[in-house]
């Protein structure tokens, strides 16, 4: 069964230094891996996602985020950091196949002014 | 611009009344999803659904919960009777066909917050 790891339920940064939101994930074969940003009271939105070839995928809002196979992990990062970036992000894991996403915990970024 | 939409966006009940919750997947999305989000358990797999068939709702009470799909443009997700622990935001999403099978992404529904006293 596949699962999804957020180490951190808090990360606090400073507006205009980088952040990163951490993610390892658990698979039985090729992961699909997502990244998802959560505003209060909104659903969730889609970020970026890795499925094959490039290690380092770009995705919406300046984020990008590096799939580390030997690692297990998907981080996500941005190099300078808004305090419009202060969300809840989810890092989320199928194992190929149109299976359901499992999502981890959530993050809660918060940038400061 | 598509997107899911889910109803009612709040809804605040009894203990055990009934309880509806609807959702309209994006036009032509053949796999629809229901997540249940609360701060302790964060987001659950309830149920899901590809081309209307049920697939999986080993996430669900089954004896309170049932979702269905009447038709390609609805799912929905009953709770009868209603607890207080049923308190939480209820997320739908679709996704769409993948000739890749699974690297398209889910879209999610803006939820329905459920509050039982």
């Amino acid at each position: 069964a596949q699962s999804v790891a957020q180490p951190e339920d808090q990360v606090n940064v400073a507006e205009g230094n980088p952040l990163t939101v951490k993610c390892t994930y658990s698979v039985s074969g090729n992961p699909y891996l997502f990244w998802y940003v959560q505003y209060p009271n909104r659903g969730l939105q889609f970020l970026l996602k890795y499925i094959t070839g490039d290690n380092l995928v770009k995705g919406s809002y300046g984020f990008e985020a590096e799939f580390n196979k030997s690692q297990t992990s998907f981080h996500l990062k941005k190099p300078s950091a808004l305090v419009s970036d202060s969300a809840l992000y989810f890092c989320a894991v199928r194992d190929g196949g149109n299976t359901p996403l499992v999502f981890g915990k959530g993050t809660r970024l918060s940038v400061i002014a | 611009d598509a997107r899911v939409t889910q109803t009612p966006r709040h809804k605040v009940t009894e203990m055990g009344q009934e309880v509806t919750m609807r959702c309209q997947p994006i036009l032509g999305h053949n796999t629809v999803f229901w997540y249940r989000q609360t701060m302790m358990q964060g987001l659950e797999l309830l149920a899901y659904f590809r081309n209307r068939a049920p697939l999986d709702d080993s996430g669900m009470p089954k004896d309170r919960f049932s979702a269905e799909m009447p038709d390609a443009t609805l799912a929905t997700l009953k709770i009868q009777p209603s607890e207080p622990r049923d308190s939480a935001v209820y997320f739908c999403a679709s996704g769409p066909r993948s000739g890749t099978g699974g690297a398209g992404e889910l879209f999610f529904g803006e939820g329905s917050r459920l509050t039982v006293l």
